[in-house]
């Protein structure tokens, strides 16, 4: 069946570096533009970047910009997101989500079950 | 960057009755060259991800019961459960794919009265 897991997530101190994955299965990767979203304790959900279908564009939050890089290895099937100087408002669940078409404007139709990042020192 | 506004942030509907939830973003997400809306509503319950129940404003996601219908264009949409069941307890999130970034409304949190 169609799924994503994602990895990666633990406790990491502020101003360093961690690096998730997503990894695909049940679908054809390489038709599929990828997101991640997160979502802080309590808190509502926040777009943090896209990678299209060919890994050709990218876009970032504002929030991450410059700190965070979204990349995919279409022939490992699987999404990533590296982070640099984590600091502690990007606490979160991190979710992969599959754009239900190949750009970045489609609804997000398939979620991961999502993996925690704690920044504390 | 499009700004999502959902209303009200809490609801608590009886078994059976309507519940409606609105959203509203800062600009239209009517694409006009494919009269499209690029908004979309997500379902959330406690310790899960997200799920997709109705995308192009009015299209139900396969799968999703017809109780649940969103209606609405250009700035001002609608989700509208016309017949409450207990599992449909859950946070609704409206949010915007017309342009990066990809924004989320607040969240409503749905409540059975």
């Amino acid at each position: 069946q169609v799924q994503l897991v994602e990895s990666g997530g633990g406790v990491v101190q502020p101003g360093r570096s961690l690096r998730l994955s997503c990894a695909a299965s049940g679908f054809t990767f390489t038709s599929y533009a990828m997101h991640w979203v997160r979502q802080a304790p309590g808190k509502g959900l926040e777009w943090v970047a896209l990678k299209s279908y060919d890994g050709s564009n990218e876009f970032y939050a504002d929030s991450v910009k410059g700190r965070f890089t979204i990349s995919r290895d279409n022939s490992k099937n699987t999404l990533y997101l590296q982070m640099n100087s984590l600091r502690a408002e990007d606490a979160a669940v991190y979710y992969c989500a599959r754009s239900s078409g190949w750009s970045g404007t489609d609804p997000f139709d398939v979620w991961g079950q999502g993996t925690m990042v704690s920044v504390s020192s | 960057d499009i700004v999502m506004t959902q209303s009200p942030d809490s609801l608590a509907v009886s078994l059976g009755e309507r519940a409606t939830i609105n959203c509203k973003s800062s600009q239209s997400v009517l694409y006009t060259s494919n009269n499209q809306n690029y908004l979309a509503w997500y379902q959330q319950k406690p310790g899960q991800p997200p799920k997709l129940l109705i995308y192009w404003a009015s299209t139900r996601e396969s799968g999703v019961p017809d109780r649940f219908s969103g209606s609405g264009s250009g700035t001002d949409f609608t989700l509208t459960i016309s017949s409450l069941q207990a599992e449909d307890v859950a946070v609704y999130f409206c949010q915007q794919y017309y342009d990066d970034p990809y924004t989320f409304g607040q969240g409503t949190k749905l409540e059975i009265k």
